[in-house]
């Protein structure tokens, strides 16, 4: 069964400082990763995806993950944190039969 | 705009009561994934289809049902309404190249 851990509820950054949010998964086969954003009372917007590639993949709002293949992660990463990223982040991966699982979500905190 | 259409965006109802949610998938999209999302808790898997059948089902109760038309949109059927039901519900198309899953705005559903 595939699965998805965000081990952290919410983590708090001061604006300008460098973030991560933490994803490992687990799946079978070659494993297709996102990163999902929420805004309050919003759908789920895509931030980003790795298939297959260069491990460093960049995305939407200046938002960059690295794939680590022996440690299964896929961090999310940002190099200067704005308040406006102040949002809910969830991690997803898609496994056979195109089922995608998310993880429980991290709430981002940009502290000004 | 996702391209992603659910109706109603609100709905208030009474426990026992019974609702249909709807869901248009993303042009060009056969996949349509639904998920709950209740307060203070990440987004739950219920049930997967693909071009009219079933893919992956979740954590379904047996309250609910869903199905894809041969139009490709989805319903879900809520029954038996509990307080408990009272939730956001998303429905997502997914691209069936990448993998990307489009999300819609949510119906959020209110049990009194």
């Amino acid at each position: 069964a595939q699965s998805v851990a965000q081990p952290e509820d919410q983590v708090n950054v001061a604006e300008g400082n460098p973030l991560t949010v933490k994803c490992t998964y687990s799946v079978s086969g070659n494993p297709y990763l996102f990163w999902y954003v929420q805004y309050p009372n919003r759908g789920l917007q895509f931030l980003l995806k790795y298939i297959t590639g260069d491990n460093l993949v960049k995305g939407s709002y200046g938002f960059e993950a690295e794939f680590n293949k022996s440690q299964t992660s896929f961090h999310l990463k940002k190099p200067s944190a704005l308040v406006s990223d102040s949002a809910l982040y969830f991690c997803a991966v898609r496994g056979g039969y195109q089922k995608v699982t998310f993880g429980t979500g991290t709430k981002l905190q940009v502290i000004p | 705009d996702s391209g992603v259409t659910q109706t109603p965006k609100h709905l208030i109802t009474a426990t026992g009561q019974r609702v249909t949610l709807r869901c248009s998938p993303r042009s060009g999209d056969l996949s349509v994934y639904w998920y709950q999302q209740s307060l203070d808790q990440g987004l739950q898997f219920l049930i997967q289809y693909y071009n009219g059948e079933e893919r992956a089902k979740g954590n379904i109760l047996e309250r609910f049902s869903a199905q894809q038309f041969p139009d490709l949109h989805s319903e879900l059927n809520l029954s038996s309404l509990e307080l408990g039901d009272s939730a956001l519900y998303f429905c997502a198309s997914g691209d069936r190249a990448t993998g990307e899953l489009f999300f819609g705005e949510g119906s959020r559903l209110t049990v009194l």
